[in-house]
């Protein structure tokens, strides 16, 4: 069965220090993986996607992911991290048909000055 | 280009009154679209998708109830809402075009039943 585990419900780091939100899947196929924020009372954004090609995928605001076959890993990274990401992060598979797209749980980001 | 508008952005129900929320898309044809509920504190929870007018699953068995009468249009319902319904609703719709693929979701809606 399809599922995405975000095994960190919540982490806490210091504003500047670098970040790595982990994300673990489980797809039969060839997955297409998305990691989303929600800021407060806010809608889902995106941050990145990967479908092929180059493993280290970059997005928005400074937000890096690399995919790894090996170990069903999608995680997502920030080299130094702002008061302003502090949100909820949400990773996803998709199938390759649009059809289904399964979440994490969800991981909640603290940053502290 | 596309996008995806929901509404209302907050609504407060008392218990036992009907409910009608409503998302639509515009630019683009035949989309995927789905309602997701966010409880406090927890993840998202896939409550209906519909691949086309009149074509709707339902992932969970509740309250609720959607529906599809256009294109790009989908609604969410409910006859008599319950405490348990409080929560935020997205609308999402999905795409694959060239090898792109996306899921865009609308800005929600703070359903809060008293």
């Amino acid at each position: 069965a399809q599922s995405v585990t975000q095994p960190d419900i919540h982490i806490t780091v210091s504003e500047g220090a670098s970040l790595e939100l982990r994300c673990n899947y489980s797809y039969g196929a060839t997955p297409y993986l998305f990691w989303y924020v929600q800021s407060p009372g806010q809608g889902l954004q995106l941050l990145l996607k990967y479908f092929s090609g180059d493993t280290l995928v970059q997005g928005i605001k400074g937000f890096e992911a690399e995919f790894k076959r090996s170990q069903s890993s999608f995680n997502l990274r920030k080299p130094s991290v702002h008061w302003s990401d502090a949100a909820e992060y949400f990773c996803a598979v998709g199938s390759n048909t649009g059809n289904q797209f399964y979440f994490g749980t969800g991981t909640s980001l603290t940053v502290i000055p | 280009s596309q996008t995806i508008h929901q509404w209302p952005a907050t609504l407060v129900q008392p218990v036992g009154s009907p409910l009608s929320l409503e998302c639509t898309v515009e630019g683009t044809s035949n989309p995927n679209l789905y309602w997701y509920r966010q409880a406090a504190g927890r993840g998202l929870q896939l409550l209906f998708y519909s691949v086309g007018i009149g074509q709707i699953s339902s992932e969970v068995p509740q309250n609720l109830s959607a529906s599809r009468p256009q294109d790009r249009q989908f609604i969410l319902s409910s006859k008599k809402l319950l405490l348990s319904d409080s929560g935020f609703y997205l609308c999402a719709w999905s795409f694959r075009v060239r090898g792109d693929y996306g899921y865009t979701f609308g800005s929600g809606t703070r359903l809060t039943v008293v």
